[in-house]
């Protein structure tokens, strides 16, 4: 699975968009870009997810790179509850993989009054 | 409540001794995962079940073992505990083993304090 950099820390006003970046410059064709977070020690919370094209939930949304490299998960209107440690990870999907995820040290986003 | 049940949710124990963690994933979910969460280690992944078959490992210790029964539910077991076992577990459970998207709901956790 491709490897990803986040920045280790980022701020944010609380109402504002907050925009986290994500690296995945070795990315395949066939790899997800996944977002998780994890509130003070609470189990990782999954936010959403994308292939290719640009992904919105209710949560936040995702834009991918055209060239897949790099993608930016965007919170767009930030709340104190926002405040956490944000995973991006890169997996592949297919028949055959284990499924597992694995984490790196995350982005910790500081929302702030 | 993500659907994800972690028992104990807190457990306090010596050196040497022996605990079981279990996990009842989501209805209908097919895979458990186990990770631990050191306070300088992050979230390490440790196994993979999937439908009681072991899947993948990961950064499991010998001492540490697991398993997964017909009914789904998942049990992790650290025997000849060592202080710096004492970290956060938690489980997650996933509908399909890997095929396309996956995504994966974790429990509350199980912290665990070995003295």
């Amino acid at each position: 699975d491709a490897k990803t950099t986040q920045p280790t820390s980022m701020d944010c006003a609380e109402g504002r968009a907050a925009n986290l970046p994500c690296n995945h410059s070795t990315i395949s064709g066939n790899e997800y870009v996944y977002w998780y977070r994890q509130i003070h020690s609470q189990g990782p919370q999954y936010i959403i997810h994308g292939l290719k094209n640009n992904e919105t939930n209710e949560m936040a949304s995702l834009i991918i790179t055209e060239d897949r490299k790099s993608s930016t998960l965007i919170l767009p209107h930030a709340t104190l509850r926002d405040t956490a440690v944000y995973y991006c990870i890169v997996r592949v999907g297919g028949s055959g993989n284990t499924g597992k995820l694995i984490f790196g040290q995350g982005t910790t986003l500081q929302v702030k009054p | 409540d993500s659907g994800v049940t972690q028992t104990p949710k807190h457990l306090i124990t010596a050196t040497g001794q022996r605990v079981t963690l279990r996990c009842s994933p989501r209805s209908g979910d097919l895979s458990v995962y186990w990770y631990q969460q050191s306070l300088d280690q992050g979230l390490q992944f440790l196994i993979q079940y999937y439908n009681g078959e072991e899947r993948a490992k990961g950064n499991i210790l010998e001492r540490f073992s697991a398993q997964q029964f017909p009914d789904l539910h998942s049990e992790l077991n650290l025997s000849s505990l060592e202080l710096g076992d004492s970290a956060l577990y938690f489980c997650a459970s996933s509908a399909r083993q890997g095929s396309g998207a996956n995504v994966l709901t974790f429990g509350a956790g199980s912290r665990l304090t070995v003295l």
